[in-house]
């Protein structure tokens, strides 16, 4: 069974710091890696996608691959209560596109 | 912004019924996706759906459940008769590969087997 593995949390941080989330996943042939936002009752958000080993900015996300340690990890700078949520990492399964998410890690950014 | 839509929000249902879920996928795109999510649990893969047929299943994807895409704007989720563990919410997500990746989700049925 291929696993995508996240520490459930809650992870609190204050709002203004960096939030770290992060994921690690069994196949080592997953070459595509995806990190989604769920706010509580709604459907998933993508918010960034990785292909290559290093950092991917895109504002104040960044992602970071390392596929040696099956390691991707989501980078929250700047904190705002507003990016209080769950955040899912997913890959695709097996050699289609369907995805295969983690359980998710809850964060909780504080006034 | 065009985006993915579901109907119904909510359905109830017994237990042995069928129901139909149903959703319009953005109009681009060709490739189409079931998922669900038991309250407090992960997202789970059930079907993915292009050129008119099933091209991946999810071992929960059994014979309980059909998709079809009636129409040139409808995908829908069958299932035959419910089970008290068939609750939850069910997701549909569209994409256009030909330029992006990025699986687009609608907002979801809750579906509540009694």
């Amino acid at each position: 069974q291929k696993e995508v593995e996240q520490n459930s949390g809650p992870l609190s941080v204050p709002e203004g710091a960096i939030a770290s989330l992060n994921c690690t996943y069994s196949d080592r042939g997953s070459q595509s890696f995806f990190w989604y936002r769920q706010y509580s009752g709604k459907s998933p958000e993508l918010i960034m996608s990785i292909y290559s080993n290093g950092d991917k900015e895109d504002g104040r996300f960044t992602a970071q691959l390392n596929k040696a340690s099956q390691y991707v990890s989501l980078l929250i700078r700047d904190s705002q209560p507003s990016d209080s949520a769950t955040y899912l990492c997913a890959v695709y399964k097996d050699s289609g596109y369907a995805l295969n998410f983690g359980k998710g890690t809850s964060l909780l950014v504080t006034p | 912004e065009p985006e993915v839509t579901q109907t119904p929000s909510h359905q109830v249902t017994q237990m042995g019924q069928e129901v139909i879920l149903r959703c319009v996928p953005i109009s681009n795109h060709l490739y189409f996706y079931w998922y669900r999510q038991i309250l407090g649990q992960k997202v789970e893969f059930l079907v993915s759906f292009y050129n008119n047929e099933i091209s991946e299943k999810s071992e929960i994807f059994d014979d309980q459940f059909s998709v079809e895409r009636p129409d040139g704007s409808n995908f829908t989720l069958k299932i035959r008769s419910t089970k008290l563990e068939d609750s939850a919410m069910y997701f549909c997500a569209s994409e256009n590969r030909a330029s992006t990746d990025t699986q687009y989700f609608g907002p979801g049925t809750r579906l509540t087997v009694l």
